[in-house]
């Protein structure tokens, strides 16, 4: 199995732009994640799905983030418009329910 | 309190020795525990699992679960310059993982 996809893997964009994160999870997986990792504030899970469903988006910062996943292969994390505290590296993580969870190599988002 | 709780670090062991790396959580209602490993510039890469209370051994690793303390553990036997990494702590309540800041670990030569 090829693991969790994820695109791009670097991201360079000014303030204001609309940013879109790719995802491709293990198939056969059900449960989706999505993490932001910063220095002063670790790995912090934003939202995640089951069966394709959004299931929890508390952590999900403020309206500019949104997060869909139209089908088991695929989901997608947008930010609109983007700004500087944006900047972090978002991974996507999925497993099977009761199972390990696996991450993808993440996307470096630098937001100027 | 945080959730999930790590000794920042760093860490630094000599080669060959003993590594033991310390985390608390909170949520009594925890019902599993991971080890994760984060090279510079890498995702983190799942290394150790333990469910239940007591020690569970792979390899040169050792996680240690205490749940009446709301504590884990994880030892690394033999360390070697190659386990110098972050290493998170994670705890799954539900079907949500949450993380500890991580440990950063260098092995010394």
């Amino acid at each position: 199995d090829a693991g969790v996809i994820q695109s791009p893997r670097h991201e360079v964009t000014e303030m204001g732009q609309e940013v879109t994160l790719r995802c491709k999870p293990i198939s056969g997986h059900d449960y989706l994640f999505w993490y932001r990792q910063t220095m002063m504030r670790g790995l912090e899970l934003l939202i995640y799905f089951n069966n394709n469903v959004p299931i929890d988006d508390s952590g999900m910062p403020e309206d500019r983030f949104s997060a869909k996943m139209p089908n088991a292969s695929f989901s997608t994390l947008k930010i609109q418009p983007s700004e500087p505290r944006d900047s972090a590296v978002y991974f996507c993580a999925s497993r099977a329910k009761g199972l390990e969870q696996f991450f993808g190599p993440g996307t470096r988002l630098t937001v100027l | 309190q945080k959730e999930v709780e790590q000794n920042s670090g760093p860490l630094s062991v000599p080669e060959g020795a003993i590594a033991s790396l310390n985390c608390t959580y909170s949520d009594r209602g925890s019902q599993s525990f991971f080890w994760y490993r984060q090279y510079s510039g890498k995702s983190p890469e799942l290394i150790m699992s333990i469910y239940s209370n007591g020690d569970k051994e792979d390899g040169r690793f050792t996680a240690q679960l205490n749940k009446a303390s709301q504590y884990v553990s994880l030892l690394i036997r033999d360390s070697q310059p190659s386990d110098s990494a972050t290493y998170l702590c994670a705890v799954r309540v539900n079907e949500k993982l949450t993380f500890g800041t991580g440990t950063r670990l260098t092995i010394i030569p």
